[in-house]
């Protein structure tokens, strides 16, 4: 079992440019969690997703942030336009079930903005 | 809403002593309780939970963890650190219904000393 994975582990990108972050859950899990930490800072909730739904996004941004969990392949959490002050680690979490309580994470992607 | 506080942003401890990290939270109803360790460029793993029952949890690594309704909080402990406990600790609490998403408090960082 490959556990959570997320890539790339490490991304650069220019102001202005896309990034986009991937994230497969563990087998058998349905649910994925999107959170972000900054430097020094713990992890913020995002979004939740199940399969073709998202079930909350009170923690994405309103603008240039946006997720998908397609029936098939890996969740994406995609931003637009980046700026400098999207630099930060994006971890994806996953669940087999809503009931689930421990989250299983991933090892993170990290997002640099030049 | 739901919210997390550790007040203590770093906990010095000698090797061989006991360890405290504190977490207090605030939540509607009874709370579903986390703690988690993140090492150097890791994901966060998952240590111990509250969910209902026995007010004193075990969990891995020798970790345990004291449920306190009264004083609304779930503090870590350790009877003996390890060098190797030195890491990041997340508390966490998710309300029991709703969304499966946690929301986490801003880590404590636990560096014990040889």
């Amino acid at each position: 079992n490959a556990g959570v994975m997320q890539n790339p582990r490490h991304l650069v990108r220019r102001r202005g440019q896309e990034a986009r972050l991937r994230c497969s859950p563990m087998k058998g899990h349905s649910h994925v969690y999107w959170y972000r930490q900054l430097p020094e800072e713990g992890l913020k909730f995002m979004v939740y997703l199940q399969k073709e739904n998202i079930i909350d996004e009170s923690g994405m941004p309103k603008e240039r942030f946006s997720a998908e969990f397609p029936k098939e392949g890996p969740s994406i959490l995609r931003i637009q336009q980046v700026v400098r002050g999207d630099s930060a680690a994006y971890f994806c979490a996953s669940s087999p079930d809503a009931a689930t309580s421990v989250l299983t994470f991933g090892a993170g992607s990290r997002l640099t903005v030049l | 809403a739901q919210s997390v506080a550790q007040p203590e942003d770093q906990v010095n401890v000698a090797e061989g002593n006991p360890l405290t990290v504190k977490c207090t939270y605030s939540v509607s109803g009874n709370p579903y309780l986390f703690w988690y360790v993140q090492y150097p460029n890791r994901g966060l793993q998952f240590l111990l939970k509250y969910i209902t029952g026995d007010n004193l949890v075990k969990g891995s690594y020798g970790f345990e963890a004291e449920f306190n309704k009264s004083q609304t909080s779930f503090h870590l402990k350790k009877p003996s650190a390890l060098v190797s406990d030195s890491a990041l600790y997340f508390c966490a609490v998710r309300e029991p219904t709703g969304a499966n998403n946690l929301f986490f408090g801003t880590g404590t960082r636990l560096t014990v000393i040889p």
